[in-house]
């Protein structure tokens, strides 16, 4: 199956840092990326949608300055909590989609990062 | 935004028992999808459907897509303690360019 890749798996940082999550599609081009937020024995929540070559759309809610979304090629986008809170702490897990299979293509989860901010 | 209502919430069964979920959405879907997540780990797909009355199976696990394409099932035949984790379901609209995703049941199984 399709793999998807996640870096750092875990990350710690003082408060006002700013951190960066890569996710890269392996072994598949993946034109859209979804970047999801995961708490504590809760459902997985969509925060952005990833398109390559173009801006990240953000579900409501989500601010998009404080969290930056890069899609810069097919099989990598970064996404970087800027001036990380103590709140920001949680699993963030990005997915994606094979491009050649459009809409209809099956979401890949990479193995998601943890984040604690102190 | 569509919801999908996922039940039960948790489950806590002997090992050789099957299992039964479900999800039902209020709108349609053109997809649904079964993932399982182990702790601290990312979702991983079971099975994915792609059309309305659709019955797959992938080993112990079977699962349907329902004829109204606003529900689907996931049974899991002859628990054995692996099964542990969380089960998501997972919408997808056929306009759409995200999932929408179940709360999740959390299968326990006693060995």
């Amino acid at each position: 199956g399709a793999v998807v890749s996640q870096h750092p798996s875990r990350v710690i940082c003082k408060s006002g840092t700013s951190v960066k999550i890569e996710c890269r599609s392996l072994d598949f081009q993946a034109t859209t990326m979804f970047w999801y937020r995961q708490f504590p024995k809760k459902s997985l929540m969509l925060m952005a949608t990833s398109n390559e070559g173009s801006k990240a759309t953000y579900e409501q809610g989500v601010e998009k300055d404080k969290f930056l979304i890069n899609h810069a090629s097919l099989t990598l986008s970064t996404l970087t909590v800027t001036s990380a809170h103590p709140e920001d702490s949680s699993f963030y897990i990005c997915s994606a989609r094979d491009g050649l299979a459009g809409y209809s293509g099956t979401q890949y989860f990479g193995p998601g990062t943890r984040l604690l901010v102190l | 935004g569509q919801q999908l209502n996922q039940s039960p919430q948790s489950m806590f069964i002997q090992e050789g028992e099957d299992v039964s979920m479900n999800c039902t959405s209020s709108s349609i879907f053109n997809t649904w999808l079964w993932y399982k997540q182990e702790p601290g780990e990312g979702p991983v797909l079971l099975i994915a459907l792609y059309k309305a009355g659709e019955l797959t199976s992938n080993g112990r696990l079977t699962a349907q897509f329902g004829i109204t394409r606003k529900d689907s099932f996931l049974n899991i035949s002859a628990s054995i303690p692996s099964d542990v984790g969380i089960y998501f379901c997972a919408g997808q609209g056929y306009d759409n360019n995200d999932m929408r995703f179940g709360a999740g049941t959390r299968l326990t199984v006693k060995p």
